[in-house]
C-alpha cells in the first residue's frame, strides 16, 4: 500500500522535554510538509522540504526543528522552547504544487 | 502568506440537501484545493482548481473559481450523512513554493 504513515498517533510529555515526530511516505514525492492544527482552527505550516537534504521554515517555525535525510522520512521535533506544544500535528507530501497527500496525525499533549 | 477564508463557518443540512461553503483569498494564486477533514483525522483531498480554470466537477462535488473576486465556492449535491467532516479550502500563490495556506474551515452536519 502506498501511503503516509505518522506515530504514534497519542503521544504524552512532560513540560521540558523534546519529542520527535515520526513521518515516512512510499508515495516517492520529493515535497514534504508539517503542519500544527489547534481546535477549531486551520492548519499552519511549521516547516517543508522540497528535496533531501533541504528544508524551510513555514509560518510557525520558532521550537521546531526538522530533518531530511533521507527522501521517504520527515521527523519532527518539538522542543522545549516551543511554548505551547500541545496541538494536532500532521505531515504531508506531495508532487510539485499539487495535491497534498496527509497522514493520520499525531496528537500530542504536554503537561 | 495568504489566507483562505471560508463562510459560512458551521452548516447543518438534512440529508439529500445541497450544502455550499465559500472561501476567499488575498493574493494570486496557480490553483485552489479543497480538502476534507472528518473528526481527529487526517485530511482528504476532494479537488484542485487551476487559475486558468472556472468551473470543475468530481462525483457530487462542484468548485467553482472566481479570480477577478479572488473567491472560490464548493458545492456538494444531495448530501448524505458521510458528508458529515470539516471542509478547507487551501491556495497556492503564484509565489508560494508549493506552500498551502489553509483557511479556518466548514464543519458540516448532515442530519440523517
Amino acid at each position: 500500500d502506498g501511503g503516509i504513515t505518522q506515530s504514534p498517533k497519542y503521544l504524552f510529555r512532560k513540560e521540558g522535554q523534546n519529542v520527535t515526530l515520526s513521518c515516512e511516505q512510499n508515495l516517492n514525492h520529493d515535497a514534504m510538509y508539517w503542519y500544527r492544527q489547534d481546535p477549531g482552527q486551520g492548519l499552519r505550516l511549521i516547516y517543508y522540504s522540497q528535496i533531501v537534504n533541504d528544508f524551510q521554515k513555514g509560518d510557525i517555525a520558532e521550537g521546531y526543528s526538522v530533518s531530511r535525510e533521507k527522501k521517504e522520512s520527515f521527523p519532527l521535533t518539538v522542543t522545549s522552547a516551543q511554548k505551547n506544544p500541545t496541538a494536532f500535528y500532521l505531515c504531508a507530501s506531495s508532487i510539485g504544487e499539487d495535491e497534498q497527500y496527509f497522514g493520520p496525525g499525531t496528537r500530542l499533549t504536554v503537561t | 502568506s495568504q489566507q483562505g477564508e471560508e463562510d459560512p463557518q458551521a452548516l447543518s443540512i438534512q440529508e439529500g440537501e445541497n450544502a455550499t461553503m465559500n472561501c476567499s483569498y488575498k493574493t494570486s494564486i496557480n490553483n485552489l484545493q479543497w480538502y476534507r477533514q472528518n473528526s481527529g483525522r487526517g485530511l482528504v483531498h476532494l479537488i484542485l482548481i487551476r487559475s486558468n480554470e472556472r468551473e470543475k466537477h468530481s462525483g457530487r462535488l462542484r468548485v467553482t473559481l472566481d479570480t477577478s473576486k479572488k473567491s472560490s465556492s464548493l458545492l456538494i449535491t444531495a448530501s448524505r450523512a458521510a458528508d458529515t467532516a470539516s471542509y478547507f479550502c487551501a491556495t497556492i500563490g503564484v509565489y508560494g513554493n508549493n506552500r498551502l495556506a489553509f483557511g479556518k474551515g466548514n464543519q458540516v452536519v448532515v442530519i440523517p
